[in-house]
């Protein structure tokens, strides 16, 4: 069962650094959503792409952008880092269709800013 | 936006009784409510949803119920078993755009 897969999945960085995180939906699925996950937290909504378009932002600074590739693959940056930024950053596809929005999460990227 | 409320933020059940976990949410035009456990070190995953048109859906021990009216909905576990403690979350979506959480409750089962 091929689902959604994350890289890294571990990552430390230090303050204002900048990191790339990757994210591959499952086969057929061709939006992309990204959240943030602070330790005790419910997930985030950082960003939804759907066929290579942003379809909807949350409320998180300039400093955090990404991309949606051909293959629906999808890449989150985040620059400047700040020590806040550290979480479980977790990506979730869908089909993107309507009716079949149900999103499966992958198993996340833990990054640390020290 | 949309503002997700989740209570309790931790539950304790005796193995065999029911567990209920309510959220209510702000947008009226929120029309999707997923629900998500989470076990420790693990990615959320899917257990029920329901959409606006719908009052209650039930999956074997697992159901759910929509007040619109009062933009409350509830998760219902009953026979509960130690496998089900982990961390549960609602959601909220404006048409599957831009899903909003809950803070999680964390449910223990005692066997």
């Amino acid at each position: 069962d091929a689902g959604v897969t994350q890289s890294p999945t571990h990552l430390i960085k230090t303050r204002g650094q900048q990191v790339t995180l990757r994210c591959s939906p499952i086969s057929g699925h061709k939006s992309v959503s990204w959240y943030q996950q602070v330790l005790g937290q419910g997930p985030q909504f950082i960003f939804q792409y759907y066929e290579k378009e942003e379809r909807g932002r949350g409320n998180f600074p300039d400093r955090f952008s990404a991309r949606q590739f051909p293959n629906y693959s999808s890449e989150l940056n985040v620059n400047a880092l700040l020590l806040g930024d550290s979480a479980l950053y977790l990506c979730a596809s869908s089909l993107g269709t309507s009716d079949q929005e149900t999103q499966y999460f992958g198993p996340g990227t833990r990054l640390l800013v020290l | 936006g949309e503002n997700v409320e989740q209570h309790p933020s931790t539950l304790s059940v005796q193995e065999g009784d029911s567990a209920v976990i309510k959220c209510t949410y702000s947008d009226s035009a929120s029309n999707y409510f997923p629900w998500y456990k989470q076990e420790l070190g693990k990615r959320p995953q899917l257990i029920i949803d329901i959409r606006s048109n719908v009052g209650e859906k039930k999956d074997q021990r697992i159901a759910v119920t929509l007040n619109k009216t009062a933009k409350h909905f509830s998760l219902h576990i009953t026979e509960t078993q130690p496998e089900d403690s982990a961390v549960y979350f609602c959601a909220a979506s404006i048409n599957f755009n831009k899903f909003y959480f809950g803070s999680g409750t964390k449910l223990n089962v005692k066997p």
